[in-house]
């Protein structure tokens, strides 16, 4: 079946402009979450969803930050203001339980 | 102290050899325990994933918990150069609970 999908793949953009990342989990999926991983470094946890729940925010890094899952599917993080230190690939994950299954992951990359 | 850690390596084998790898954790609640595999530039795959204590077998592949000791493991039996990735272990205390990651391990299977 399909698995996690994430959009753009790859996303340069200038220093100062907002940026959108999406992630389409796999259908049925109640739980998703978003992580930072800069390279060679491990998973920076950004945001989980989970259901209805109020989602858990305790990993963004600042209020330029922001994510939103409409209709308990799509999510979408949003960058404000992009700094260079942004630059790393932004994956997104879906969990029917416990276990996660992750998408191939956004490259952003800000000049 | 870190909820959950692992020794980032790398680590480098020969081909055949019996691979360990490991992740020690403080918090006694966990009770869901996950392995995932990481290639370069692509996003993590569940290898495995078990409750509580106790061994599981996938093929080469098997993850033991000792919740009395908090220390996890993936062994790797036969390893071949195609298991060259970074092994992240994963856990949870419940299953709707946040998932906690190491920091990975970085494993180099020698031809």
């Amino acid at each position: 079946g399909a698995g996690v999908s994430q959009s753009p793949s790859n996303k340069v953009t200038e220093k100062g402009k907002d940026v959108e990342l999406r992630c389409d989990p796999i259908s049925g999926h109640t739980a998703l979450y978003w992580y930072r991983q800069s390279l060679g470094q491990g998973l920076e946890f950004l945001i989980y969803f989970q259901g209805n729940s109020a989602p858990d925010k305790s990993g963004l890094p600042s209020d330029r930050f922001s994510a939103e899952r409409t209709g308990g599917s799509v999510s979408t993080l949003t960058i404000q203001r992009t700094q260079q230190e942004d630059s790393a690939v932004y994956l997104c994950a879906s969990s029917p339980y416990y276990e996660q299954y992750f998408g191939p992951g956004t490259r952003l990359t800000v000049t | 102290q870190k909820e959950v850690e692992q020794d980032p390596g790398p680590l480098s084998v020969p081909e055949g050899a019996i691979v360990s790898l490991n992740c020690t954790y403080s918090n006694s609640a966990f009770q869901y325990f996950m392995w995932y595999r990481q290639y370069s530039r692509k996003g993590p795959e569940l290898l495995m994933y078990t409750y509580s204590s106790g061994n599981k077998e996938d093929g080469r592949f098997t993850a033991q918990v000792d919740k009395s000791s908090k220390y996890i493991s993936l062994f790797i039996r036969d390893s071949q150069p195609s298991d060259s990735a970074t092994y992240l272990c994963a856990m949870s205390g419940a299953s709707y609970d946040k998932v906690i990651f190491g920091p990975g391990t970085s494993l180099s299977v020698i031809p």
